[in-house]
């Protein structure tokens, strides 16, 4: 059974760093073709793709975050690190962990974790 | 990047009726490599159809897609009261990956 779950903090200030963290299990992480990424969702509104680290260690980014976000793998502890800096009000929202296939979409969600940006 | 236009923005049906949700690309998607997710309030994405018109495990054949190249459908044959909800199209063709702006479901 695959799950996902993200981990990190519910506020942060504008100009900060987000760091959340998804923790998965049920699949590895380095089986072909298979990718862990992160999408979200403002309140209200549509999904947006972030990135996504894939098998074989390729990342891949929206360039819509002008090179804000990074994503680290952790193997050993099944983990996928999102680090997107300089935060601003417009970055509130739903943060997804996301799972996908080789050829496929994106089948498995964890539950999501919403962060607010806020002085 | 390939932009996903999705009509209508709002549905507004009864149960046992038809829905018809359209999704049309910018540019042809790869290996017609669209998705249809829904999505209930408080809840993540659920993943209905892939490669346009394959049933996702759990998926209730009332769901159907079809379409290729830019132009892509999404039909409930009948409409029953959990269906109600945001329906997304997605594609995962190319880089990067984009997300429709969704259709609202609801009940009339």
């Amino acid at each position: 059974q695959i799950t996902l779950k993200e981990s990190g903090p519910t506020l942060v200030k504008p100009t900060q760093t987000l760091t959340l963290t998804c923790t998965f299990s049920g699949f590895s992480s380095t089986t072909d073709g298979v990718g862990v990424g992160w999408i979200r969702q403002p309140p209200g509104k549509a999904l947006e793709w972030l990135g996504i680290s894939y098998w074989n260690g390729d990342m891949r980014y929206n360039p819509s975050l002008n090179s804000r976000l990074t994503l680290t793998k952790d193997t050993s502890k099944n983990q996928v690190v999102l680090t997107l800096t300089n935060m601003e009000y417009v970055d509130t929202a739903t943060y997804y962990c996301v799972h996908r296939g080789l050829g496929l979409p994106f089948q498995y969600w964890g539950q999501g974790t919403l962060v607010t940006v806020s002085s | 990047e390939i932009v996903l236009t999705q009509s209508p923005g709002t549905l507004s049906l009864s149960p046992g009726e038809r829905a018809t949700l359209s999704c049309r690309a910018s540019q042809s998607v790869s290996h017609n490599f669209l998705a249809w997710y829904q999505q209930k309030p408080g809840q993540a994405p659920r993943l209905l159809i892939y490669g346009a018109s394959s049933r996702a495990t759990g998926t209730p054949d009332r769901f159907s897609g079809s379409g290729s190249g830019t132009d892509f459908t999404l039909t409930i044959s009948r409409l029953e009261p959990e269906d109600f909800a945001v329906y997304y199209c997605h594609q995962y063709g190319g880089s990067p990956l984009t997300f429709g702006g969704g259709t609202q479901v609801e009940i009339k």
